[in-house]
Order: C-alpha cells, then structure tokens, then sequence
C-alpha cells in the first residue's frame, strides 16, 4: 500500500522568508500524481499545487514550488516570501487510483 | 474551479439517532466523490469511494452498515451515520473528481460537516 510521510508536525517561518516543507513517499508504481493541499482554519481544503511523476520539471505556482526527487521519492514544497495567510496545515497527497494524505504540517508565519 | 458543497455544516444529534450528511458537485458531474473523516489536527482518512450507480467501495476498517453511502446521481452522494454515538463524532468531508476510474486526478473539497453526538 502507498505510505506518505511528512515528517514535520509544525514549521514557522518569519512573514516574507522561505520555507519548505517536506514529504516523502513509498510506491512501487512509476506513475501517479502528487499534489500538496492546504487547509487553513476554516477547514477548506485547498490545492495548492500538483506534479505529475511522468514530468521531470518541478511545478511551480506563484511564490509555490516543489522539489520533485522520482527517485528518492521526495516531494518537498518551497513557499516563498511567505505570508501571514499562508499559515495553515499543509497535507502531502499521492494519487494512485485514490489519494492517500501525509499526516499534516502546521505552518505558522510570525509577523 | 469546480465547486462541491456540502450540507449540513454542522449537526449535532442525540445518540442512536441517524444523521445524512449530501455532498453536491455544483457545475459539473462527479463519476466518483470521496468521503473522508478527519480528526482534530490529525489527516484525512478515506473512508470510501462512491461511484454512481453502483456500490460504495469501503477502506478496510469502515464498517458498511454504520456509514452508509448512496451515489444516486452524478452530482450528489450522501452519507448516513446510522445509529450514531459519542465516537462517531468527527469532521466529514466530501470531494469529487472530474475523472473516472484510474487517476483521481485534482479533487474538489466540500467545506467539511462537523457532526456532534450527544
């Protein structure tokens, strides 16, 4: 069965700096997606961004980008000049046929 | 983006009582929506999988005849606690895919149901 580790239960970051986020993951499949969702106090999940394993540029989205490492099964997110609304829980996911979350990272920004 | 909701936002019901919970996929049509349970500060746990038409795939461990699941049409799945009690509280959150069988591809999240056994 497909694992995923994010092995930071709580992260902060200085508003304005850089942070990343790891994730780790186990499969035997050579493709699927991964995505990093975001839910913040209102308990929305939100998707922040997505990476297909087929593709070897990392996927970026504004201040967000990812480390994509196929090969170590390594899926860290970067958020740059952070902000006080990124704070929230992030969730690492992998999409075989169905997806499977990490167990979460708080991420608070400081003012 | 597509837009799921979910009703009610928050329940509370005495125990033995049944609770339905609906998850909507408002413009567009979902083949397959997904119920999960989360915890306080914990992740989301895949309860199910609702394809319409046909049976709700179960996660080992979720006993079928406590939650049931109807995906009666391509725009609405429910989920009943039945017989609800003080453990079966949680938060509930529903999604769905724009995709079939295979890739879940991006899922679309409804707001999350807040049930409360008494």
């Amino acid at each position: 069965a497909q694992t995923v580790t994010q092995s930071q239960p709580e992260m902060s970051v200085q508003e304005a700096e850089t942070v990343t986020l790891s994730c780790t993951y186990d499969t035997s499949e050579s493709d699927y997606y991964l995505f990093w969702y975001k839910q913040p106090p209102s308990r929305q999940m939100i998707l922040v961004i997505r990476q297909e394993a087929y593709k070897q540029q990392n996927a970026t989205e504004n201040r967000f980008s990812v480390n994509f490492q196929k090969a170590a099964k390594s899926f860290s997110l970067k958020i740059s000049d952070s902000q006080l609304g990124d704070a929230a829980m992030y969730f690492c996911a992998y999409d075989g046929n169905k997806l499977v979350f990490g167990a979460g990272t708080i991420l608070r920004v400081k003012s | 983006g597509a837009v799921v909701s979910q009703h009610p936002s928050w329940v509370i019901c005495k125990s033995g009582t049944s609770v339905k919970i609906e998850c909507r996929s408002l413009d567009f049509q979902a083949t397959t929506m997904f119920w999960y349970r989360q915890f306080p500060k914990q992740s989301l746990m895949l309860m199910a999988t609702s394809n319409e038409g046909s049976k709700a795939t179960y996660e080992q461990g979720v006993e079928k005849d406590k939650f049931l699941i109807n995906h009666a049409s391509l725009t609405l799945s429910t989920l009943t606690v039945t017989s609800a009690h003080p453990e079966d509280s949680s938060f509930y959150i529903c999604s769905a895919s724009l995709l079939g069988s295979g890739f879940t591809g991006e899922l679309f999240f409804g707001e999350g149901s807040r049930l409360t056994v008494l």
